[in-house]
C-alpha cells in the first residue's frame, strides 16, 4: 500500500530536549516536504527536499533541520524545540514532474507539545 | 505573502445542497491543487488544474481556474454529510527557485448537515 509513514504520532517534551520526526515513503518520489499546522494559519511549509541531498528552506525553517540521505526518508530535526514549535506537523511526498504535476501524498501527522 | 486564500472561511449547508469554496492567490503558478483534511487527519489530494485548464472535473467536484484574477473555485455537488471537513488550496509556484514550493491556504471548513 503506497503511504507516507511518520513516527512518532504524538509526542509530549521539554523544551531544549532535542528530537526527530521520521518520515518515510514507499513510492519512489523524488519529492519530500515538512509543513506544520497551526490554528488560523493553516499549513506552513517547514523545508522540502527535491531528491536526494538537496534540500531547501521553507516559510519557516527557523529552529528546524532536515536531511535527505536515502530517497525514502526525509527526517525533521528540532535540536533545541522551544514552546513555539507545539503544532501538527505533516510530511508529505510527491512525483516531481516535469510539468508540475506533483499532488502531494500526506503521512497522518505527528503532534508535538513542547513544554 | 500568502499565496492561497481562501474564501469563506466556513461554510455550513444541508445535505444535497452544493457548496462553492474560492481560492486567490498572488503570484504565477504551474498548477493549483485542492485537498481535504479530516479532522485531525492528514491532507488527502482531491484535484489538480494546470495553469493551462480552465476546469476540471472528477466526479461531484468541479475545479475552476481563472488565471487572468488569479483564483480558483471548488465546487461539491449535492453534498453529503460525509463531505464535512476542511478544504485546502495549494499553489505550486512556477519555475525559478522556489519550483516544487507549495503554498496553502488557510482553508474553509465545511459542515454538511443530515
Amino acid at each position: 500500500e503506497a503511504q507516507v509513514t511518520q513516527n512518532p504520532r504524538y509526542l509530549i517534551t521539554v523544551t531544549g530536549k532535542k528530537l526527530t520526526v521520521t518520515c518515510s515513503q514507499n513510492m519512489n518520489h523524488e519529492y519530500m516536504s515538512w509543513y506544520r499546522q497551526d490554528p488560523g494559519l493553516g499549513l506552513r511549509q517547514i523545508y522540502y527536499s527535491m531528491n536526494v541531498e538537496v534540500t531547501d528552506k521553507g516559510d519557516v525553517p527557523e529552529g528546524y533541520k532536515v536531511s535527505r540521505k536515502e530517497k525514502r526518508n526525509f527526517p525533521l530535526i528540532l535540536e533545541s524545540p522551544s514552546p513555539n514549535q507545539t503544532s501538527l506537523y505533516f510530511c508529505a511526498s510527491g512525483v516531481r514532474g516535469t510539468g508540475g504535476n506533483q499532488p502531494q501524498h500526506f503521512g497522518d501527522g505527528t503532534r508535538l507539545s513542547i513544554l | 505573502s500568502q499565496q492561497g486564500e481562501e474564501d469563506p472561511q466556513a461554510l455550513s449547508i444541508q445535505e444535497g445542497e452544493n457548496a462553492t469554496m474560492n481560492c486567490s492567490y498572488k503570484t504565477s503558478i504551474n498548477n493549483l491543487q485542492w485537498y481535504r483534511q479530516n479532522s485531525g487527519r492528514g491532507l488527502v489530494h482531491l484535484i489538480l488544474i494546470r495553469s493551462n485548464e480552465r476546469e476540471k472535473h472528477s466526479g461531484r467536484l468541479r475545479v475552476t481556474l481563472d488565471t487572468s484574477k488569479k483564483s480558483s473555485s471548488l465546487l461539491i455537488t449535492a453534498s453529503r454529510a460525509a463531505d464535512t471537513a476542511s478544504y485546502f488550496c495549494a499553489c505550486l509556484n512556477a519555475g525559478g527557485t522556489s519550483y516544487g514550493k507549495l503554498t496553502f491556504g488557510q482553508g474553509t471548513i465545511l459542515t454538511v448537515h443530515p
